[in-house]
């Protein structure tokens, strides 16, 4: 299995509040992603790092900032979260930019 | 319309039968493409991916691919109760030399014992 953790697994939090997930790995991938998987729209990209300090936005990247300093950890960051951002939140990697993604186990997000 | 929709099912074959699962994508471009297999409470694993026109085999597993048609399957012969779980087809757009993976919603097999 990849090396990939994220932290924290399950996370409730008051709207408002600021939220930051954690992404690991052991692998020393170049590129890695953080997704959004909610009933009826599957997984959404909300931003992707193709290098240290190098990040770009995804599909649904409003209300979300991402930072890369180190190739393990990329981090995302809700400012202000908001009940809409209630959702599981999958971290992936990958070796190259056009193989396949490897998943962790997923932060679950609650915001009242 | 999205970019990559497949049919949300639930889809329910006897063990032992053919499950055919379906994709199909928007973006003449898209380059490759993937199929994850989802276990309820999981992360999603990889089990097929194919780049060039045709069929590709493993195992039990066969994935079809026509860009003419803007069209991927999975086939699973002798399905079994264990591959019960969301098939995520998913399209690789490969936008300024970058990964920009576009998944469907899903589709989620059942197979009854």
């Amino acid at each position: 299995d990849a090396g990939i953790t994220q932290s924290p697994r399950h996370k409730v939090t008051e709207t408002g509040t600021p939220v930051t997930l954690r992404c690991h790995q052991t692998e020393n991938h170049r590129y890695m992603y953080w997704y959004r998987q909610d009933p009826g729209h599957g997984l959404r990209l909300i931003h992707y790092s193709y290098g240290v300090k190098d990040t770009d936005k995804g599909e649904v990247s409003d209300g979300y900032s991402v930072s890369r300093s180190k190739t393990e950890d990329f981090l995302l960051t809700l400012e202000s979260a908001t009940s809409s951002q209630t959702s599981v939140y999958f971290c992936a990697i990958s070796g190259t930019n056009t193989g396949e993604l490897f998943f962790g186990e997923g932060s679950r997000l609650t915001v009242l | 319309q999205k970019e990559v929709e497949q049919n949300s099912g639930p889809l329910s074959v006897p063990e032992g039968a053919i499950a055919s699962l379906n994709c199909t994508y928007s973006d003449r471009g898209s380059q490759s493409f993937f199929w994850y297999r989802q276990y309820s409470g999981k992360s999603p694993e990889l089990i097929m991916f194919i780049y060039s026109n045709g069929d590709k085999e493993d195992g039990r597993f066969t994935a079809q691919l026509n860009k003419a048609s803007q069209y991927v399957s999975l086939l699973i012969r002798d399905s079994q109760p264990s591959d019960s779980a969301t098939y995520l087809c998913a399209v690789n757009l490969l936008r300024a030399n970058n990964n920009d993976m576009r998944f469907g919603a899903g589709t989620r097999l059942t197979v009854k014992p």
